[in-house]
C-alpha cells in the first residue's frame, strides 16, 4: 500500500528559529497536503498543493510539491510558541468517477514540534 | 471549530465489550471518514461513507463496522474490544468532490482496560 515517510520525527527548537520538514513517498501523488494537529484537537489543513513544482505560502508557512511528485516540503519561518503540535503530510488516493467521489487520505507518521520560548 | 461533532469525547470500557462512536458532519457535507490514531500507528484510515453508501475501505478490522444514516450522521461500532483498540478515533467530513481537504472532529478517546 501507499506509505509516506515523514522526517524528522520530532524537533525541539527555540522561538524565532526556522523549521523544515519533509515527506517522501514510493508512489506518485497528484496532490500533497499538510495538516497540523494541536494537542487535544483533530488535524486541521494548513496547505494544499495541486501541481508538481508548486510553491505555496500561508503566512509563515511555505510548502512545495516536489517535481517528481513523490515528495513535499514544509517550512515554518520565525517559529512562535503556538506552532507547537504535530505536523502531518498527507496524500490522497482518489476516484471521482461517475459524479461521485471517494478518497483515502494517507498520512505520514507526523513531526512533533516543540518550541521553547 | 470545524463543525464536525463527535460523541463521546472519552470512553473507558473493558475487553470484550462493544461501543458505538457517533459523528455529525459539517452542515452540507456528504462524505464522512473514520480514522484511528494510536501512538505507534499514526493516523490510519478506516472507512469512508458518501451519502449513505460505503465508498472506500482502509485497514478496518472485521470487529469494526460503520454506517451513515439518511440524516448523514455516522456511527462507528467497535465490538469484542481488545486492549490494542485503545486509541483516538476521529471522524472527518468533506463536501462533494474529494480534494483531500477534510474537516476533523475533536475525536473520541477510547480506553480499553
Amino acid at each position: 500500500g501507499q506509505q509516506l515517510n515523514q522526517s524528522p520525527q520530532s524537533m525541539f527548537i527555540q522561538e524565532g528559529e526556522d523549521v523544515s520538514m519533509n515527506c517522501t513517498s514510493s508512489s506518485i501523488f497528484n496532490t500533497w497536503l499538510w495538516y497540523k494537529q494541536d494537542p487535544g484537537e483533530g488535524p486541521v489543513l494548513l496547505i494544499a498543493l495541486y501541481k508538481a513544482g508548486e510553491l505555496t505560502s500561508n503566512g509563515r508557512l511555505t510548502a512545495q510539491f516536489g517535481i517528481t511528485r513523490k515528495d513535499s516540503f514544509l517550512n515554518i519561518s520565525a517559529s512562535i510558541p503556538s506552532d507547537v503540535g504535530i505536523y502531518f503530510c498527507a496524500g490522497p488516493f482518489t476516484s471521482n468517477a461517475g459524479g461521485t467521489s471517494y478518497g483515502k487520505l494517507t498520512f505520514g507518521q507526523g513531526t512533533i514540534l516543540t518550541v521553547h520560548p | 471549530d470545524s463543525g464536525v461533532t463527535q460523541t463521546p469525547k472519552h470512553l473507558i470500557t473493558a475487553t470484550g465489550q462493544r461501543v458505538t462512536l457517533r459523528c455529525s458532519p459539517r452542515s452540507g457535507d456528504l462524505s464522512v471518514y473514520w480514522y484511528q490514531q494510536s501512538l505507534d500507528q499514526g493516523l490510519q484510515f478506516l472507512i469512508q461513507y458518501y451519502n449513505g453508501e460505503e465508498r472506500a475501505k482502509g485497514n478496518i478490522l472485521e470487529r469494526f463496522s460503520a454506517q451513515q444514516f439518511p440524516d448523514l450522521h455516522s456511527e462507528l461500532n467497535l465490538s469484542s474490544l481488545e486492549l490494542g483498540d485503545s486509541a483516538l478515533y476521529f471522524c472527518a467530513s468533506s463536501g462533494g468532490i474529494f480534494t483531500g481537504e477534510l474537516f476533523f472532529g475533536e475525536g473520541s478517546r477510547l480506553t480499553v482496560l
